[in-house]
C-alpha cells in the first residue's frame, strides 16, 4: 500500500542553519504531496504542497520539490529561526478514486537554538 | 473564508465516562470530514471520514464512534472511554476532491484518569 518515510527526529540546529528534512514514498498513481507543520499543543497547518512531478511548493522560505524518478519530496529551508521549532509532517495524497485521506508519515521533531 | 472549530480544547474524564468531541466546518458545504488521533510524540491516525451526511467510515476497530447529524458537523463519541484512549484528537476537513489538502481544528487533548 501508499507510504510515507521520514527522516528520523529530533533535528537540532542553531539559527540560520540550512535545514533539509527527508522524506520518501511509495504509491501506485500519481500522488499529490504535502508537508504539514504542528506547533506545540495545536493542530497542523499546511505549509506547502505539490500536485505532479518537478513542481516546486514554497511558503515561508520553506520549499520541496516532487521528484517522482526518486519518490522524494525534502523539506528545505536556507535559514532557519527559533520560530520555525515545531514538527513536521510529510503526506501524500493517492491517485484517483481517492475519498481525500492523506497518508502521513511519523512527523520530524525540528528544535532550533539561538 | 473556510474556518473549522474543534471543542473543548482539553478534556480530563474518569475511565468509564462517556465522550463527546464536536467539530463544526463554516464556509463550504459538503465537506470531507475526518478524525484524527496523535498519541504523544507519534503520528496520525486516522480514525474515520466522512463523505457525506450519515456516511461513515471507520478505519480502525476500537472503542469509539462517530457521527455526522449534519453537513458541516461531525461529532466523535465514546460510551465507556477507557485508560488508552488519553491521546490528541484531530479534526480535518477537505474538499474531497483528488489532491485537496486537509484542514486541520486545533485538536482536543484528552486525558483518561
Amino acid at each position: 500500500g501508499d507510504s510515507v518515510t521520514q527522516m528520523e527526529g529530533p533535528v537540532t540546529l542553531s539559527e540560520e542553519a540550512f535545514l533539509t528534512i527527508n522524506c520518501t514514498y511509495t504509491a501506485t498513481g500519481y500522488p499529490s504531496l504535502f508537508w504539514y507543520v504542528q506547533y506545540p499543543g495545536e493542530g497542523l497547518q499546511l505549509l506547502l504542497k505539490a500536485t505532479k512531478a518537478d513542481d516546486k511548493g514554497s511558503n515561508k522560505g520553506f520549499e520541496a520539490t516532487y521528484r517522482k524518478e526518486t519518490t522524494s519530496f525534502h523539506l528545505e529551508k536556507g535559514s532557519v529561526q527559533v520560530s520555525d521549532s515545531a514538527v513536521y509532517f510529510c503526506a501524500l495524497s493517492p491517485g484517483s478514486g481517492n475519498t481525500g485521506k492523506l497518508i502521513f508519515g511519523q512527523g520530524t521533531t525540528l528544535q532550533v537554538k539561538p | 473564508s473556510q474556518t473549522i472549530h474543534q471543542w473543548p480544547a482539553t478534556l480530563v474524564q474518569p475511565v468509564g465516562s462517556p465522550l463527546s468531541l464536536e467539530c463544526t466546518v463554516e464556509g463550504t458545504s459538503n465537506p470531507n470530514l475526518y478524525w484524527y488521533r496523535q498519541a504523544a510524540g507519534r503520528g496520525l491516525q486516522l480514525l474515520f471520514y466522512s463523505v457525506g451526511i450519515g456516511q461513515i467510515s471507520s478505519e480502525v476497530p476500537q472503542n469509539l464512534s462517530a457521527s455526522r447529524p449534519q453537513d458541516r458537523q461531525f461529532i466523535l463519541s465514546s460510551k465507556k472511554l477507557l485508560l488508552s484512549d488519553s491521546s490528541f484528537y484531530l479534526c480535518a476537513w477537505s474538499l474531497g476532491q483528488d489532491k485537496s489538502p486537509l484542514h486541520f481544528g486545533n485538536g482536543t487533548r484528552l486525558t483518561v484518569t
